[in-house]
């Protein structure tokens, strides 16, 4: 199945730097890498998704960047606000030998973010 | 307002007490699946379903057990908690081939069993 290995697991900035959370794979069959959002007491919300047919994908501050061959992909938030701070989860799905599956879904051990002011 | 709910939201019960945890979305989603959330571990996943009456084992499906007669509901119950269980519960949907399209994930459920 997949394996799926995220770093780091804690990430200190200052307001207006940057952020990048890092995530390995091992299925290389899978092709949909989403990452979540999770604010204290609420359930993870998609923020932003890349399938395997582009290497980058943009929205406003938050870009996720994809390395097939290296099997990673990164987050990455720029110019940082308070707001930002929460915690940040990557995920893959496990693509079975035809490719069709994709019922299972593998999550990493999440990154807390936090911004300070 | 599309929302996957869930009920409870907080329980605390005793080993043993069979307990329900229910999950009703209102998008049609073909999808649906549960997760565990323990500090260091992330999400886990439990059991997940592709249709009505289709199930399958995720990660840790060990002492629960789901069912999926209606498109819109998706219980996951513990027929013998045992303390292992406690832990953050969600349910989540999606459209079809859900571990590859975006997930709805509803607020959680924090089950202690004592």
């Amino acid at each position: 199945g997949e394996n799926v290995e995220q770093h780091p697991s804690t990430l200190s900035v200052q307001e207006g730097d940057s952020a990048v959370i890092k995530c390995t794979y091992s299925d290389s069959a899978s092709n949909y890498f989403p990452w979540y959002k999770q604010e204290l007491g609420k359930g993870p919300q998609l923020i932003i998704d890349i399938r395997s047919n582009v290497g980058e994908k943009k929205d406003q501050r938050i870009a996720v960047t994809l390395n097939k061959t290296a099997k990673h992909f990164s987050l990455h938030i720029t110019e940082t606000q308070p707001e930002d701070s929460a915690v940040y989860f990557c995920a893959a799905p496990d693509a079975n030998a035809g490719g069709t599956s994709y019922g299972k879904l593998t999550f990493g051990q999440g990154t807390i973010l936090t911004v300070h002011p | 307002e599309a929302q996957v709910t869930q009920n409870p939201r907080y329980l605390i019960t005793v080993t043993g007490k069979k307990l329900t945890v229910t999950c009703s979305q209102n998008m049609n989603h073909e999808y649906m699946s549960w997760y565990r959330q323990d500090p260091g571990l992330g999400l886990r996943q439990i059991y997940y379903s592709m249709n009505v009456e289709v199930t399958d084992k995720g990660d840790v499906p060990e002492g629960y057990k789901v069912s999926r007669k209606e498109k819109r509901n998706f219980p996951l119950i513990l027929e013998s908690p045992s303390p292992n269980q406690t832990s953050l519960y969600f349910c989540a949907s999606s459209h079809n081939r859900g571990g590859g399209q975006p997930q709805h994930f509803g607020d959680g459920t924090r089950l202690s069993i004592l």
